[in-house]
C-alpha cells in the first residue's frame, strides 16, 4: 500500500498570500494518479486536482497541482477567505485509494 | 445534477452491525464506480472499498475484509455499505463517493456523510 505523507501539518497565512502544500509518496505513483481535495468543517471533501495537475470542473486557476513520481505539490495563489480549510492528497495508481493525513491552511 | 443522498445518523452498540444507504440521481447509475470512505473525528479520510454497480463486483480494503459488505439496487439507483462487529474505533462519518467510468479515477462527487457512533 502506498503511504502519503503531507507537510506541513498546519500553514498559517494571510489572505492574498501563496500557500505551498507538499505530498510525498512512499513509492512512485504511476501515471501521476494523484488528486487533491479541499475539506471545510462539516462538509465532504471536494475534488480540486486530479492527474497531479488537472483542475476539476469549476476550480479556479489559483489552484495549481504539480509533481511526479513520489513528490507532489499543491499551490494556492492569492489566498481568499473561502480557501482556508484542510487539504488532502490522494493516490489512485495502485489497486487501492489512499489519502494523506492532511494540511490545514489557517488564517494567520 | 449528480446527487448522492445518504441515510441518517446511527448509534450502535459494540458488536452490532450498521447498514448505510446512498441514493443516487442525475447520472447513469451503472456506468460509474462507487466507493465508500470513512473519516474518524479529527482524522483524514480512509478508503473502505469499491463497488461496480453494473455487475455488483466489489474490492475491499484489507483492513475491512470480512467485516464490510457493499451492495447495490439498480432498480432504485442505491448503494449500500454494511459494517459488522462494530467497535468504538468504527465511530466515524461514512461517505459514499462516486468514482469514474474507469477504475483509476478520483472521487468527483460525495454524499453528505452519515455519522455512525459506536457506544455502549
Amino acid at each position: 500500500e502506498i503511504v502519503l505523507t503531507q507537510s506541513p501539518g498546519t500553514l498559517s497565512l494571510s489572505p492574498g498570500e501563496t500557500a505551498t502544500l507538499s505530498c510525498r509518496a512512499s513509492q512512485s505513483i504511476s501515471s501521476g494518479y494523484l488528486a487533491w481535495y479541499q475539506q471545510k468543517p462539516g462538509q465532504a471533501p471536494r475534488l480540486l486536482i486530479y492527474g497531479a495537475s488537472s483542475r476539476a470542473t469549476g476550480i479556479p486557476d489559483r489552484f495549481t497541482g504539480s509533481g511526479s513520481g513520489t513528490d507532489f505539490t499543491l499551490t494556492i495563489s492569492r489566498l481568499e477567505p473561502a480557501d482556508f480549510a484542510v487539504f488532502y492528497c490522494q493516490q489512485y495508481g495502485d489497486s487501492t485509494w489512499t489519502f494523506g493525513q492532511g494540511t490545514k491552511v489557517e488564517i494567520q | 445534477q449528480v446527487q448522492l443522498v445518504q441515510s441518517g445518523s446511527e448509534v450502535k452498540k459494540p458488536g452490532a452491525s450498521v447498514k448505510v444507504s446512498c441514493k443516487t440521481s442525475g447520472y447513469a447509475f451503472t456506468s460509474y464506480f462507487m466507493h465508500w470512505v470513512r473519516q474518524a473525528p479529527g482524522q483524514g479520510p480512509e478508503w473502505m472499498g469499491i463497488l461496480d454497480p453494473s455487475g455488483g463486483s466489489t474490492d475491499y480494503a484489507q483492513k475491512f475484509l470480512g467485516r464490510v459488505t457493499m451492495t447495490r439496487d439498480t432498480s432504485t439507483s442505491t448503494v449500500y455499505m454494511e459494517l459488522s462487529s462494530l467497535r468504538s474505533e468504527d465511530t466515524a462519518v461514512y461517505y459514499c463517493a462516486r468514482g469514474g467510468q474507469f477504475r483509476k479515477r478520483p472521487f468527483d462527487d460525495w454524499g453528505q456523510g452519515t455519522l455512525v457512533t459506536v457506544s455502549s
